[in-house]
């Protein structure tokens, strides 16, 4: 059972397309970090969200706590947006070892100029 | 600061080798937690630490793996004897509060045994 579930897996867009990347868990949670790791591997933590929106640039995130839903959205799409985006929730209880994010499996995006 | 400094980027040995994986996290932060990434099973939390003693290494995937925190600025993964399905990605990340905020990730060592 995936506690945390994204999507889509596999997404590819047109440069300049708007991008919304979906993220639903099942676990009441005290917070929600989307995470980008770049095709060299590093991780990197983009938002954490624990209510509301959050907006860095052309990146935003939302989350809605009722329904245990979060949208990563990516505006005016370049190519140097590609890389795998992975939605990681922090349990209220703090998951089975008392500090444990769960991951979603990521989506790849790959944005094409 | 230079964020969290993971060595070595990459690693090749041989099967049954000991392999040792380093980090250093951010200063000021209290939480350290070594992670594995494969393609089949994603992100996994293998261990973690609150000011250096380990809290739950209920993710270590059996006795072959051990981690260490000496002091607040150094610790190492190592896996005795190494196997292939050893061979993952090892992602290193500290936080000041243990996940709340200020989560922030090394960039990882590529493990490859062969």
């Amino acid at each position: 059972k995936n506690e945390v579930e994204q999507s889509p897996q596999n997404l590819t867009a047109q440069e300049g397309e708007f991008i919304t990347i979906n993220c639903s868990y099942s676990v009441g949670i005290s917070a929600l970090h989307w995470l980008q790791q770049h095709p060299g591997g590093g991780i990197v933590s983009l938002f954490m969200l624990s209510s509301g929106k959050k907006k860095h640039g052309r990146l935003i995130a939302t989350i809605n706590i009722q329904e245990k839903h979060s949208s990563l959205h990516i505006t005016a799409s370049h190519p140097r947006d590609s890389a795998v985006y992975i939605c990681a929730v922090l349990p209220r209880n703090g998951g089975d070892t008392g500090n444990q994010f769960y991951f979603g499996t990521g989506t790849s995006l790959t944005v094409i100029p | 600061d230079a964020g969290v400094i993971q060595s070595p980027r990459h690693e090749v040995t041989e099967m049954g080798q000991e392999v040792t994986l380093r980090c250093k996290p951010i200063s000021g932060h209290d939480y350290l937690f070594w992670y594995r990434q494969t393609m089949m099973r994603g992100l996994e939390l293998l261990i973690y630490f609150n000011n250096n003693v380990p809290i739950d290494d209920s993710g270590m995937p059996e006795d072959r793996f051990s981690a260490k925190m000496p002091n607040a600025s150094f610790s190492t993964l190592k896996i005795q004897p190494s196997e292939p399905r050893d061979s993952a990605v090892y992602f290193c990340a500290s936080s000041p509060t243990g996940g709340s905020y200020g989560y922030t990730f090394g960039s990882g060592t590529r493990l490859t045994v062969v």
